[in-house]
């Protein structure tokens, strides 16, 4: 069974940092670009940053970019997000995505992180 | 504000056909694909369209997706009580060098 399990949400300070990992199974990782996408709860899905599969190509809205880096693991089946100066609108449902836009598409249950002093 | 354009809600009663509509520019529904993704409440987003107009396995032919111009729809006949969900659309957006969505369609089975 495909499996994407996000982990490391949590409370955070503003001007704080947090990683966030999302561990994958059930499916050959290393052949899938992959994504974090952020969910605002009772809002829309925003796209936060894309890596290919060897982590050479990687990508990020203007809203992000500078303060978050996402990285991956191939011979650990992980894929990271590591965020730096967090902002209280920074606050939402992370979500590990595999090929949003192909068959491939494949969402985790995503973690919750929360910048708030 | 998003980039894609869907309306905020939509309704029908069980067994109709509602049509939920996805609107864009030439950077991005113009010019590549678009999928569809339905999230039930609570739930991750589950693909249920891509290219346009395809359907992954085991999402059922109920469920349809068309493009025309800059614009995309998806189409849902014989209306479920299971279907209430919201439904996002999503298309490669050129300026953003990434994946766009819309704002997402709140369906209602009355």
């Amino acid at each position: 069974e495909e499996q994407l399990v996000e982990s490391g949400g949590g409370l955070v300070q503003p001007g704080g940092s947090l990683k966030l990992s999302c561990a994958a199974s059930g499916f050959t990782f290393s052949a899938y670009w992959m994504h974090w996408v952020r969910q605002i709860p009772g809002k829309g899905l925003v796209w936060v940053a894309r890596i290919n599969t060897d982590g050479s190509i990687i990508s990020y809205p203007d809203s992000v970019k500078g303060r978050f880096t996402i990285s991956r693991d191939n011979a650990k089946n992980t894929l990271f997000l590591q965020m730096n100066s967090l902002r209280a609108e920074d606050t939402a449902v992370y979500y590990c995505v595999r090929e949003i836009l192909t068959s491939q598409g494949f969402w985790g249950q995503g973690t919750l992180v929360t910048v708030s002093s | 504000q998003s980039v894609l354009t869907q309306s905020p809600s939509a309704s029908g009663t069980p067994g109709q056909s509602v049509t939920i509509s996805c609107s864009g520019r030439s950077s991005n529904i113009g010019s590549h694909t678009v999928s569809w993704y339905q999230q039930l409440p609570g739930t991750a987003p589950k693909l249920l369209i891509y290219s346009d107009n395809q359907r992954p396995s085991g999402v059922p032919d109920r469920f349809s997706g068309s493009k025309s111009g800059t614009s995309a729809s998806l189409a849902i006949s014989g209306l479920q009580s299971e279907d209430e969900a919201d439904y996002y659309c999503a298309a490669w957006e050129d300026s953003l060098i990434g994946p766009a969505f819309g704002g997402g369609t709140k369906l209602t089975v009355l």
